[in-house]
């Protein structure tokens, strides 16, 4: 089955830098890609997603790339903001035999310091 | 509003006592699924639906049951609990796999 590897477990930041949280995934059949912020006490949220069509894929200061080739993709954050600090979840769905399963990485707890 | 609900949000119980999480959603959703989110594991699937009287296992099936008899619910079954079962449960409702998953607010349940 799907296997998806997230880096790094934490990260902690200046405000105004960027972040960038690392992927990978085991199935190469596997062709949707999305990314979900929880924050404390809350329920995950889609920040952004990519397809496996699509290289790249940009809205306002959140971005994710994707290697189809090296089955990895990245979520970059620019200008970060303390509204920022949150765990970050980047995921995998199924395709072929697997189609129908959502498989998520270990998350990534984000602090951006002001 | 459109929303998805899951009820109770907190629970304390004994090993070995049967419990029923329901979820439900008002979005007209084909698909659903549910999730047991664990310090340093993330989201682990246990199961989802792709439709009604469709269920298949995610990653970690074993000790759950569900059932799909509506489009609208998707109860989550421990029929005999275990402490290793004590986790933080979500729902989720979507169009498909590959499309944004709206989840519910969760379910912290403790097995004692």
């Amino acid at each position: 089955g799907e296997n998806v590897e997230q880096h790094p477990s934490t990260l902690s930041v200046q405000e105004g830098d960027s972040a960038v949280i690392k992927c990978t995934y085991s199935d190469s059949a596997s062709n949707y890609f999305p990314w979900y912020k929880q924050e404390l006490g809350k329920r995950p949220q889609l920040i952004i997603d990519i397809r496996s069509n699509v290289g790249e894929k940009k809205d306002q200061r959140i971005a994710v790339t994707l290697n189809k080739t090296a089955k990895h993709f990245s979520l970059h954050i620019t200008e970060t903001q303390p509204e920022d600090s949150a765990v970050y979840f980047c995921a995998a769905s199924g395709g072929g035999t697997s189609y129908g399963k959502l498989t998520f990485g270990q998350g990534t707890i984000l602090t951006v310091h002001p | 509003e459109a929303q998805v609900t899951q009820n109770p949000r907190y629970l304390i119980t004994v090993t070995g006592k049967k419990l029923t999480v329901t979820c439900s959603q008002n979005m007209n959703h084909e698909y659903m699924s549910w999730y047991r989110q664990d310090p340093g594991l993330g989201l682990r699937q246990i199961y989802y639906s792709m439709n009604v009287e469709v269920t298949d296992k995610g990653d970690v099936p074993e000790g759950y049951k569900v059932s799909r008899k509506e489009k609208r619910n998707f109860p989550l079954i421990l029929e005999s609990p275990s402490p290793n079962q004590t986790s933080l449960y979500f729902c989720a409702s979507s169009r498909g796999p590959s499309y944004e998953q709206y989840f519910g607010p969760g379910t912290r349940l403790t097995v004692t």
